[in-house]
């Protein structure tokens, strides 16, 4: 079982429409989780940390944690074109240490 | 937010040649890593580079083939030693500090061997 697993995709939604990113995670000490928008031929750039359970809303994102279900997820409501990437969702088990990272879904929104 | 910058940001190398990575923050952080990312593929972590120590590897990567320093707490290098095309890939600086707990990535560098 990986450390960090993330839906398969890739995913496909239209424009306008309400994108669903899951990540599970094994390790129930994790203590934060970030998701990452990664372009191709970029870095990945941090876009939403979470660190309690509950929802964390930061414009057309929200993320959400489950810490009881080992389960952390990212929705990004009213998708553009642009929000066309490559999400990676990571779990650190110390605030300050290392993260460990899922393989990514892509998604592609449709004008 | 740490700033963080990296040099080079991308670099064609012949194979048997080593290239030395360079990772600067803008202020003191407790944690830096770095990671790989290869083509199509997500991140790896290679190592975490210890302030005066030596670098604390993950499995799979050893010191003589990515030799870490860390002269400080703003600076780290990375090396990619005796380069074969495997190790055409992105690779990522990154911090981690109890102050700020969020996690950025530097620009990273693209490296191609020929």
């Amino acid at each position: 079982q990986k450390e960090v697993e993330q839906n398969s995709g890739p995913l496909s939604v239209p424009e306008g429409a309400i994108a669903s990113l899951n990540c599970t995670y094994s390790d129930r000490g994790s203590q934060s989780f970030f998701w990452y928008r990664q372009y191709s031929g970029k870095s990945p750039e941090l876009i939403m940390s979470i660190y309690s359970n509950g929802d964390k809303e930061d414009g057309r994102f929200t993320a959400q944690l489950n810490k009881a279900s080992q389960y952390v997820s990212l929705l990004i409501r009213d998708s553009q074109p642009s929000d066309s990437a490559t999400y990676l969702c990571a779990v650190r088990k110390t605030n300050a240490g290392k993260s460990t990272f899922g393989d990514g879904t892509t998604l592609t929104v449709k004008p | 937010s740490a700033v963080i910058s990296q040099k080079p940001s991308r670099d064609i190398c012949q194979r048997g040649t080593s290239l030395t990575i360079q990772c600067q923050v803008d202020s003191q952080v407790t944690m830096m890593f770095w990671y790989r990312q290869q083509p199509g593929q997500s991140l790896t972590l290679i190592a975490t580079a210890n302030q005066g120590s030596e670098a604390t590897y993950e499995s799979g990567f050893v010191i003589d083939k990515f030799p870490i320093s860390r002269p400080n707490l703003t600076f780290s290098t990375l090396t990619v030693s005796n380069m074969s095309p495997e190790d055409s890939s992105i690779y990522l600086c990154s911090v981690g500090d109890m102050t700020n707990t969020e996690a950025f990535f530097g620009q990273g560098t693209r490296l191609t061997v020929v």
